[in-house]
């Protein structure tokens, strides 16, 4: 059973456009980190949030913690071919549990 | 500065042969961690080291051993190795284990069992 559920699981898009990708759950969780994952690489950490309805930006990437942190969005604007990856969410709770990812491809 | 380094990257194993995939940081990381990817599942905790002299079995720790040697590395053995160990390993690390720090990971390690 996946405790981490992300959706969707692959996404292919033209550049310019805006993208937003999901993490859900039906565990609370202490804190939720997002990785991005390229090829031949180790996944590297973008982000973590902790409180509940907590947002952070990074440049035009937007992570969004749900107000009972249980679950958490990523939202790209105008993504660039440079977006391309795996984007994993990771939740704390008790153990640190990773979703399946999302496999997003940027077009030019 | 190297971060986590793992060897090695590539390897091809028989059904029934032994290898041990090697890990060391240079972080002072206290707890380190054995991973598999496999599509369509994400990342999958195998074993664990909360801080050394510790290990502990994670979500699909059958068929495999760990080792920490010391602080800075942690190895994983596979006794007899089965095509369902086919897949990419990830070591990482961190500050303090389940804490919400940041893991820093290997580039991985893609093992074909045949």
């Amino acid at each position: 059973t996946q405790l981490l559920e992300q959706s969707p699981q692959f996404l292919s898009i033209q550049e310019g456009e805006n993208l937003t990708v999901y993490c859900n759950s039906s565990s609370v969780f202490s804190s939720l980190q997002w990785y991005r994952q390229e090829p031949g690489e180790g996944p590297v950490l973008l982000v973590t949030v902790v409180t509940g309805g907590e947002v952070k930006k990074l440049k035009r990437l937007t992570f969004q913690f749900g107000d009972a942190r249980k679950d958490s969005s990523l939202h790209i604007t105008a993504a660039q071919p440079g977006d391309t990856g795996l984007y994993l969410c990771a939740g704390h709770h008790q153990k640190l549990v990773f979703g399946q990812g999302t496999r997003l491809t940027i077009n030019p | 500065n190297a971060g986590v380094t793992q060897t090695p990257k590539f390897q091809v194993l028989k059904t029934g042969q032994s290898m041990t995939l090697q890990c060391a940081q240079d972080m002072n990381h206290n707890s380190m961690y054995w991973y598999r990817q496999d599509p369509g599942m994400g990342l999958r905790l195998i074993y664990y080291s909360a801080s050394e002299g510790t290990t502990d079995k994670g979500e699909v720790p059958n068929g495999y051993n760990v080792s920490r040697l010391n602080k800075r590395e942690f190895s994983l053995r596979l006794e007899s190795a089965a095509p369902s160990q086919t897949s990419v390993y990830f070591c990482a690390s961190s500050d303090r284990w389940n804490s919400g720090n940041t893991i820093y990971f290997g580039e991985g390690s893609w093992l074909t069992v045949v």
